[in-house]
């Protein structure tokens, strides 16, 4: 079975500053990972994904995610904050293949300060 | 590709009325999912259909929701009778074979106001 916890519900960062948004998953085959976003009064859209290639995966807008095996994480990040990333980010796990159903975390709400 | 579409984007209705939600999935997409997201429980998955058949309900909270799924490119998420706890945002998504790899597309989702 899988599972993830996203920590912090809620992250407040200064427009400028470093987004690190934490996800921890729980796995019983090799997982797939992926970090979706939600801008208000929007659905989910795909930030990233790892599917096993390189542990180190781009996104769009400039975020980018680690899959650390040993630390069982996959947190988001990107290296200064806009004004327009201020979202809801969503953390997810599958098992892969034709049936691995994406299980999601509870979600952060990113806030940017001016 | 015009994405998931889903319609209305708003339905405001009066308790103990039907209503029905439509998704119309990516083409080519053979999973459909309708989750509902609300402040206090978040994202929670109701159902989901692979090849138009259902495979997992038990995320429906009662027997007063229902969903179906005629063809590959239409499902409907019906609710009756609708109740005020029923207000939410409902989404659908769909995704290709292989699912867990290629993850979901999302609609724009469903703002029900029940009163």
């Amino acid at each position: 079975a899988q599972s993830v916890t996203q920590l912090g519900s809620h992250v407040s960062v200064s427009e400028g500053a470093l987004v690190l948004l934490r996800c921890n998953y729980s796995s019983s085959v090799p997982p797939y990972l992926f970090w979706y976003v939600q801008y208000p009064n929007q659905g989910l859209q795909l930030l990233l994904k790892y599917t096993s290639a390189a542990t180190l995966v781009k996104g769009i807008n400039g975020f980018e995610a680690e899959f650390k095996k040993s630390e069982t994480s996959f947190h988001l990040t990107k290296p200064s904050a806009h004004m327009s990333d201020a979202a809801e980010y969503f953390c997810a796990v599958s098992a892969g293949g034709s049936q691995g159903n994406l299980i999601f975390g509870k979600g952060t709400k990113l806030s940017v300060k001016p | 590709d015009a994405g998931v579409i889903q319609s209305p984007r708003h339905e405001v209705t009066e308790m103990g009325q039907e209503v029905t939600l439509r998704c119309k999935p990516i083409s080519g997409h053979n999973s459909l999912f309708w989750y509902r997201q609300t402040m206090m429980r978040g994202l929670e998955l109701l159902i989901y259909f692979n090849n138009n058949v259902p495979i997992d309900d038990s995320g429906m909270p009662e027997d007063r929701f229902s969903a179906k799924m005629p063809n590959a490119s239409f499902s409907t998420l019906k609710i009756q009778p609708s109740e005020p706890r029923d207000s939410a945002v409902y989404f659908c998504a769909s995704s290709s074979p292989g699912l867990g790899v290629y993850g979901y597309t999302f609609g724009s989702g469903t703002r029900l106001t029940v009163v």
